[in-house]
Formats: structure tokens, sequence, C-alpha cells
């Protein structure tokens, strides 16, 4: 079975400090994407971060980076310089033909 | 502005009746996708579809129907055979497939009366 799970339901975090929320997913593919989503309470779902699976380098998007390990199918967030904004549900998720599995999602909690 | 939209943003259903989610992106997207998000549960694709006049099954169809007549259309129809409709729906959209970034509409919340 394609699953992804993210084992930290909830956690916190002082403004300006920094944040890893961790995931695994279990696949038997090996070419696929892997996304973080952020939803705020607005539940509006955003894009954080991107990765392809078949690049070694971590992708990074501003305060955001991701720490990638293929064979232990690994893709943890870094949130450095976290900002109260920041506060939201944060879904891990990877692509398999033609859709995406999603794990639970981990509630942030940014404190100022 | 280009997106997508999501309509109503909130509907209310009573027993045995069906009802339908609207779902426009104006992206020029081919693919277009359903989910649904219960509390403390990731979401769980409903259909997708990936071209006009097809679409596929996701992991929780029963209960659903949609239809894609135009590109930039994708309506989810709930219908009275969903015995647990209550839950909050996302509609998304993107180029071609899955690799690619989702775009998210904003959600409609359905509850049952």
């Amino acid at each position: 079975a394609q699953t992804v799970t993210q084992s930290q339901p909830e956690m916190s975090v002082q403004e300006a400090e920094t944040v890893t929320l961790s995931c695994t997913y279990d696949t038997s593919e090996n070419n696929y994407y892997l996304f973080w989503y952020k939803q705020p309470p607005s539940r509006q779902m955003i894009l954080v971060i991107r990765q392809e699976a078949y690049k070694q380098q971590n992708a990074t998007e501003n305060r955001f980076s991701v720490n990638f390990q293929k064979a232990a199918k690994s893709f943890s967030l870094k949130i450095s310089d976290s900002q109260l904004g920041d506060t939201a549900m944060y879904f891990c998720a990877f692509s398999v033909p033609d859709k995406l599995i999603f794990g639970t999602g981990t509630r942030l909690q940014v404190f100022p | 502005d280009g997106g997508i939209t999501q309509s109503p943003k909130y509907l209310f259903r009573k027993e045995g009746q069906n009802v339908t989610l609207s779902c426009e992106q104006n992206l020029n997207h081919d693919a277009m996708y359903w989910y649904r998000q219960d509390p403390g549960q990731g979401l769980r694709l409903i259909y997708y579809s990936q071209i006009v006049n097809d679409f596929q099954k996701g992991d929780i169809a029963e209960g659903y129907s949609v239809s894609r007549e135009k590109k930039e259309s994708f309506p989810l129809t709930v219908t009275s055979a969903q015995k647990n409709p209550t839950a909050f729906y996302l509609c998304a959209s993107t180029w071609t497939n899955a690799e690619e970034t989702q775009y998210f509409g904003p959600g409609t919340r359905l509850l049952v009366l």
C-alpha cells in the first residue's frame, strides 16, 4: 500500500526559531514527486515546497527547506525564522500515477 | 484574476437529497480533482479528470458522481447514497497530472440537516 505518515499531530515553536516537521512514505515507485502543502485557518491549501525524487539536491524555498532521504523514504520540512503567519496545518504528499497521497497532517502553532 | 472558485462556501443537505458542488477554473488546466477532508484526516481523493468528457474514480467514489463537459468546470454531486456526507470538500487542478503542483479552491463545507 502507498501511504504517507506524519507522526507529529501537533507541534509548537516560538517566533524566529526553527522547527522541523517529519514525514515518511511508502511506495514501490522509483520516480515520483513529493510535496508539502500548508492549510492555514482559512482552509485554503497552499503549496509550500516540491521535490522531484530523482533529484538528490534538497529543495529550498526562502525560509522553507526539505531533507529528502530517498533510501529511508523520508521527507522532512524545516521552517527557519518561524513567523506567526506560519501557523497552519501542514500536509506531506507524494504523487503516484494520476493522484496525490496525503498524510494526516501536523498542526503547527507559532507563539510570539 | 486566474484561479479556482468553488461554490457555495457552505451547503446544507436534507436526508435523501442530492446536492451539487461547483468547481470552476480559469487556469487552462487539463486535470481537475475532488477531495474530501474530515477532521484528523488528510485529503482523500473522490474523483479526478484529466481530459474533458473523461473521469476516473478515486479512493472514496461511492455515493458521489461527477461530470466534465467543459475544461473549466468539474461539478461534484453528493447523492443520497452517501450516508456520511458532512465534510469539507476541496477542488484542485493542475496542468496535466499529479506530478505537478495542484492548485486548490477555497473549499465547500457540507453539512447535513
